[in-house]
């Protein structure tokens, strides 16, 4: 498998529920990205990792705490989020030293809170 | 921070030229990229700018003035497939990190018309 896979594609969960969305990438990429996308609104940028180390927290609520036990994969864990939360959730990965091939993004999870 | 402005939509016929514009007023500038994004689907690399003028790949081209924080993506012979959300995006320093997230614009939804 190649590119950034992203799980689950779609994930519905109440506001005291305890999830986390998983992605993996097989480009030998070096960093990696969550972003949030949400209707009417620019992708908003909320953790970036390099070499598994945490290098920006966007000012992104605690309800929201990342993972990266290694270059391949990336986590995003979730609790007692809001409504508001809803939206889509994708990662990404770039290699450093090759900016100009640009950053490569996973499909994306669908949340939906209730 | 950064502010990027992009037309909300636009409209253009198929085999036609399209110009879609993106200013945007940086604290820093580390390179401009456009991605197209298809509803439902993953942003996908387009270009890449970080010095100025005009980058052509195929049908697509993009331009870059650093001075007027200025670009355009430039999409000829339009086919139908070209319907799609585009996206501008900068790539800002982070500190502390080789790895730089990205700023998006809100991006400009193309519809073609036969």
């Amino acid at each position: 498998e190649t590119g950034v896979t992203q799980t689950p594609r779609h994930l519905v969960m109440g506001m005291t529920n305890k999830k986390s969305l998983k992605c993996e990438q097989h480009l030998g990429h070096n960093a990696m990205y969550w972003y949030k996308q949400s209707a009417k609104k620019p992708l908003e940028l909320m953790f970036v990792y390099s070499l598994e180390e945490r290098v920006e927290n966007n000012s992104v609520p605690s309800r929201f705490s990342p993972e990266c036990p290694n270059s391949s994969h990336l986590f995003l864990h979730l609790h007692t989020l809001q409504p508001e939360d809803s939206a889509l959730y994708l990662c990404a990965s770039s290699q450093d030293n090759r900016v100009g091939y640009g950053y490569t993004f996973g499909s994306g999870t669908r949340l939906t809170v209730v | 921070g950064q502010n990027i402005d992009q037309p909300t939509e636009m409209t253009a016929t198929e085999g036609a030229i399209v110009q879609i514009n993106c200013t945007y007023q940086t604290s820093g500038f580390n390179g401009l990229f456009w991605y197209q994004q298809h509803a439902g689907e993953a942003p996908t690399f387009l270009s890449y700018n970080v010095l100025d003028g005009l980058e052509e790949k195929g049908r697509f081209s993009s331009f870059l003035s650093r001075s007027k924080g200025y670009s355009y993506l430039l999409l000829k012979e339009l086919q139908m497939k070209d319907s799609a959300s585009y996206l501008c995006a900068v790539r800002d320093v982070v500190a502390g990190g080789g790895a730089d997230g990205l700023t998006f614009g809100k991006g400009t939804h193309l519809i073609i018309q036969p």
